[in-house]
């Protein structure tokens, strides 16, 4: 089955300064991965997504992720965090039968 | 377009009752998912239905949860009897195809005392 693993609980980092929230994902054949982001009493919202093509993708509120097949990560990155970035980011992988499985997710908080 | 709508947005219950979560998909599309998210195991996918028909309900706890979607626009997810274990926030997402990405409602807050 398809996994996808976020390896820190919790990200800190200055306003202004560039964000990284880390995934790395297991797959048998071509990955299908996403990028969900999650504010307080609030479903998740779709960021981006990977399916073929550029290894870097690019979404909603500036966030951008880079597909790595080597290192089989999909990091999560934006040049310059807000403070209104702080929330709860979820890596996503669409398993062989549709189903989508989701990360433990990782905690942003922004620092002003 | 409204997005997922969920109801109700709060339930509290005693152990024992019987409880029902809704679940209104965004016309078109043709995935529902159901997904419960707790602190200790996170977002846990229940059961996913494609085109009304239940695909897999492998995440499904035990045989007190059921999920059903009579028709395109509405699915249910029943607890019963519901136990303290089973507080959680439950989400319903759609999708439109399998390559698509999710739509989540705002979710149900289920407390079971």
């Amino acid at each position: 089955a398809q996994s996808v693993a976020q390896p820190e609980d919790q990200v800190n980092v200055a306003e202004g300064n560039p964000l990284t929230v880390k995934c790395t994902y297991s797959v048998s054949g071509n990955p299908y991965l996403f990028w969900y982001v999650q504010y307080p009493n609030r479903g998740l919202q779709f960021l981006l997504k990977y399916i073929t093509g550029d290894n870097l993708v690019k979404g909603s509120y500036g966030f951008e992720a880079e597909f790595n097949k080597s290192q089989t990560s999909f990091h999560l990155k934006k040049p310059s965090a807000l403070v209104s970035d702080s929330a709860l980011y979820f890596c996503a992988v669409r398993d062989t039968d549709d189903k989508i499985i989701f990360g433990k997710g990782t905690r942003l908080h922004i620092l002003p | 377009d409204a997005g997922v709508i969920q109801s109700p947005r709060h339930e509290v219950t005693e152990m024992g009752q019987e409880v029902t979560l809704r679940c209104k998909p965004i016309s078109g599309h043709d995935y529902l998912f159901w997904y419960r998210q707790t602190m200790m195991r996170g977002l846990e996918l229940l059961i996913y239905f494609n085109n009304n028909v239940p695909i897999d309900d492998s995440g499904m706890p035990e045989d007190r949860f059921s999920a059903k979607m009579p028709n395109a626009s509405f699915s249910t997810l029943k607890i019963q009897p519901s136990e303290p274990r089973d507080s959680a926030v439950y989400f319903c997402a759609s999708s439109l195809s399998e390559n698509s990405p999710l739509h989540f409602g705002n979710g149900t807050r289920l407390t079971v005392t």
